[in-house]
């Protein structure tokens, strides 16, 4: 069955920390990895997206980094930041059909 | 340029009243989708049509039907409502497939009693 997993469920650091998200997922065949960020009460809004051939890409202060043989991904974040305060969601995308499979999200609180 | 549009913000609903979601979106793109977001969860996708004058089932069809109006409007309806819907629906829209980024309204918040 495909399956997205993240961990932590929740994360607190503080202000200027960094920080590292974890998604392990069972997709086949794969086609990309998109790592959404989602603040309280709005929609996901695409931070990267990985694709089979990509190992790491970076946006900002975000660094995503893709093992296409163990099936993980992570996204660390530097210099974390108050308005980094979110939901974190890893989602992969299957060649095969036209659907995504999402993780539950990472809740990141960071603290002054 | 607005985006991806959705009305309402919030509704309440009595169990077996009906009700439809609305959705638009003004970037000219050819796929768009509903989801449901529940606590804990991730998203699922509840329809979604591929271009305009088609769409299918996703994973968590019953209950609802959807229309594409045209290409820009993509409405949800819920033609009985039950607790078990209570939720946030997001919609969403991209240029072609599910593999490309997705561009999310900012969701309406349905409590069904």
């Amino acid at each position: 069955k495909n399956q997205v997993e993240q961990s932590p469920q929740s994360l607190i650091i503080l202000e200027g920390k960094n920080c590292t998200l974890q998604c392990n997922y069972t997709v086949s065949p794969f086609s990309n990895l998109r790592w959404y960020k989602q603040d309280t009460g709005r929609g996901p809004v695409s931070l990267t997206i990985m694709t089979f051939s990509e190992n790491t890409k970076s946006n900002g202060r975000y660094t995503a980094t893709l093992d296409a043989d163990t099936k993980q991904s992570s996204l660390h974040i530097t210099a974390s930041q108050l308005s980094d305060s979110a939901s974190y969601i890893c989602v992969v995308s299957a060649n095969s059909n036209y659907q995504l499979i999402w993780g539950a999200g990472t809740k990141l609180i960071i603290k002054p | 340029n607005a985006g991806v549009t959705q009305t309402p913000k919030f509704q309440v609903l009595k169990t077996g009243q009906s009700m439809t979601l609305q959705c638009a979106q003004d970037m000219n793109h050819n796929s768009m989708y509903w989801y449901r977001q529940d606590p804990g969860m991730g998203l699922r996708l509840i329809y979604y049509s591929a271009s305009e004058g088609t769409t299918d089932k996703g994973e968590v069809p019953n209950g609802y039907n959807v229309s594409r109006l045209n290409k820009r409007e993509f409405s949800l309806r819920l033609e009985s409502a039950a607790p078990s819907q209570t939720s946030v629906y997001f919609c969403a829209s991209s240029v072609g497939g599910a593999g490309e980024t997705q561009y999310f309204g900012p969701g309406t918040r349905l409590l069904v009693l």
